[in-house]
Parts: C-alpha cells; sequence; structure tokens
C-alpha cells in the first residue's frame, strides 16, 4: 500500500529533552513537509524538503531540526529550544500538484 | 505566513441538508485543493481543482475554481453525519514554490 507512515501515534518526553518523530513515504514524492497544528488552529509550515539532502526553514522552525538523507525519510527533531512543543505534527509528501498528509503524531512534553 | 480566508468558521448541519463553505485570497493560485480532517487523524484529499472555472465532484461533494483564481467553493449535498470534521482549503502558487498555503478550516457539527 502506497502512503506515509508517522510514528509513533503518541509520544511523551520530559521537558528538556530532544525528541525525533519519524516520517516515511512510499510514494516516491520528491517534497516533504511538517506541520504543527495546535488545538482549534490550522496548519503551521515547520520545515520542507524539496529534494534529498537539501532543505528549507517554514514559517515556525525555530526549537526544529529536519535531516533529509534518503528520499522516503524526513525525521522531525523537537529540541529542548521548543518552547512549546507540545502539538499534533503532521508529515505530507508532494506530487507536484497534490500533496498527502501522514496520520500524524501527537506529542506531549510535561 | 500568508492564511487564506475560509468561511464559515464553523456551521451546524442538519442530515440531509446541503452544506456550503468557500476561501478566498489576494493572490492568484494556479491549484486549490480541499481536504477533510476527522479528529486525532491528518487531513485526506477530498477534490484538487487545475483550472480557473472548473468544477469537480467526488460523490456528494463539488468544489469549484474561481474563475479569477482567487477563490474557490466548496459543496456538500444531502449531509450525513460522518460528515462532521474540519474541512481546509488549500492553494498552490507559484509564488509560493510547492507550498500550500491554508485556510484557517471550517468546522463542520451536527444539530443536536
Amino acid at each position: 500500500d502506497g502512503g506515509i507512515t508517522q510514528s509513533p501515534k503518541y509520544l511523551f518526553r520530559k521537558e528538556g529533552q530532544n525528541v525525533t518523530l519519524s516520517c516515511e513515504q512510499n510514494l516516491n514524492h520528491d517534497a516533504m513537509y511538517w506541520y504543527r497544528q495546535d488545538p482549534g488552529q490550522g496548519l503551521r509550515l515547520i520545515y520542507y524538503s524539496q529534494i534529498v539532502n537539501d532543505f528549507q526553514k517554514g514559517d515556525i522552525a525555530e526549537g526544529y531540526s529536519v535531516s533529509r538523507e534518503k528520499k522516503e525519510s524526513f525525521p522531525l527533531t523537537v529540541t529542548s529550544a521548543q518552547k512549546n512543543p507540545t502539538a499534533f505534527y503532521l508529515c505530507a509528501s508532494s506530487s507536484p500538484y497534490e500533496q498527502y498528509f501522514g496520520p500524524g503524531t501527537r506529542l506531549t512534553v510535561t | 505566513g500568508q492564511q487564506l480566508n475560509q468561511s464559515p468558521q464553523s456551521m451546524f448541519i442538519q442530515e440531509g441538508e446541503d452544506v456550503s463553505m468557500n476561501c478566498t485570497s489576494s493572490s492568484i493560485f494556479n491549484t486549490w485543493l480541499w481536504y477533510k480532517q476527522d479528529p486525532g487523524e491528518g487531513p485526506v484529499l477530498l477534490i484538487a481543482l487545475y483550472k480557473a472555472g472548473e468544477l469537480t465532484s467526488n460523490g456528494r461533494l463539488t468544489a469549484q475554481f474561481g474563475i479569477t483564481r482567487k477563490d474557490s467553493f466548496l459543496n456538500i449535498s444531502a449531509s450525513i453525519p460522518s460528515d462532521v470534521g474540519i474541512y481546509f482549503c488549500a492553494g498552490q502558487g507559484s509564488q509560493y514554490g510547492n507550498k500550500l498555503v491554508f485556510g484557517a478550516g471550517t468546522i463542520l457539527r451536527v444539530k443536536s
């Protein structure tokens, strides 16, 4: 089955710890994206990558880091510098015209 | 970043009613996309529009790409309880590269 997988679905961390969220796609898409969604809010772009070994900051990149070593994978690290890390994180990938989302990871930091 | 103007912000539906929502922008877009998000899940692509004036259906859903390329509409006919959720519009334009610009969402709830 083609699609985007994110794991885990729920993640709990203590404040001050870095945490890495996984995103894998088998759609053969070049472009991949990370969004953050807060309760009752829309989608805000954290980072995106249009090709392997290249990525750009989105609107709210501070406190996050990414890598794109393989076409299929685009992991997101939430660092301890992110002031309000608790949120729902969505990964997406796109063909030139359509963007598809993964199921999301809910991160809770206490 | 820029956001599209999506309205209404929320609405209540009764089973069997038709529903309409729209998105507007001050910028021109080349592609309009409509998504539905259920609680705790990722958005699912419902309809993609590629040409000004295009009208596309997906079951009970119909969406249109505005002639000015600055707006889009989504209609749901004969709503059913599983239509509840959040509907997002998104536009893609050359001025934003491959990135999408999103509306804030329309929350569909069931009248009790």
